[in-house]
């Protein structure tokens, strides 16, 4: 079945401490995409990648970095520059042929900082 | 700056009644404008979309409609059944930037039996 892995789904950390959350598709999808969800509030994006090799920032991407090495794959570091990292995070992936800008969510990763 | 908006965060309806999800935007460069739905400590799954050049989109129970003078567009839900109950995210994307996709706050739909 294709379909978006992210893991792990419950994760808790130290403060101070970076964690990598880690998101694989096997859909083909060239673009992926991270968002963040607080509680009462919409899905923000944090980092997106549109090919291999290449990722830009969204609109909340301080304390936060990603990389690009492999289509499958775009794992996302919270690091301990993130002030508030304890949130449910989503990833997510698009086909670029695609116009309408369809997502297909992974079943997210909560954080939690201790 | 929310240039989404969701003004209802919740709504309860009588099972087979409709059920119509508002969304508002700011910025007339989307192109499209779509909707997810979400259960609990899961991912969103997609709904229904529109394109910014039409003004309606069925799709079974759901309608979509859109009003861009207004910068305005609904989801219509008929009938309503309690599977439906979930948050409902309004979203709208643009071409341009490679289709960064802008969410809403989400609206929680109580479909009551």
């Amino acid at each position: 079945d294709g379909g978006i892995t992210q893991s792990p789904k419950y994760l808790f950390r130290k403060e101070g401490q970076n964690v990598t959350l880690s998101c694989e598709q096997n859909l083909n999808h060239d673009a992926m995409y991270w968002y963040r969800q607080d509680p009462g509030q919409g899905l923000r994006l944090i980092y997106y990648s549109q090919i291999v090799n290449d990722f830009q920032k969204g609109d909340i991407a301080e304390g936060y970095s990603v990389s690009r090495e492999k289509k499958e794959s775009f794992p996302l570091t919270v690091t301990s520059a993130q002030k508030n990292p304890t949130a449910f995070y989503l990833c997510a992936s698009r086909r670029r042929e695609v116009h309408t800008g369809e997502l297909f969510f992974g079943e997210g990763s909560r954080l939690t900082v201790l | 700056d929310q240039q989404v908006k969701q003004n209802s965060p919740s709504l309860s309806v009588q099972e087979g009644r409709i059920s119509i999800l508002n969304c508002d935007y700011t910025n007339s460069m989307f192109d499209y404008f779509l909707w997810y739905k979400k259960y609990p400590a899961e991912g969103p799954t997609f709904l229904i979309s529109i394109s910014s050049i039409k003004d309606k989109n069925e799709d079974g129970r759901f309608t979509v409609f859109l009003n861009k003078s207004a910068k305005h567009l609904s989801l219509h839900i008929v009938p309503s059944q309690p599977g439906d109950s979930a948050v409902y995210f309004c979203a709208a994307s643009a071409a341009t930037g490679g289709f960064k996709t802008i969410f809403g706050a989400g609206t929680r739909l109580f479909v009551k039996a």
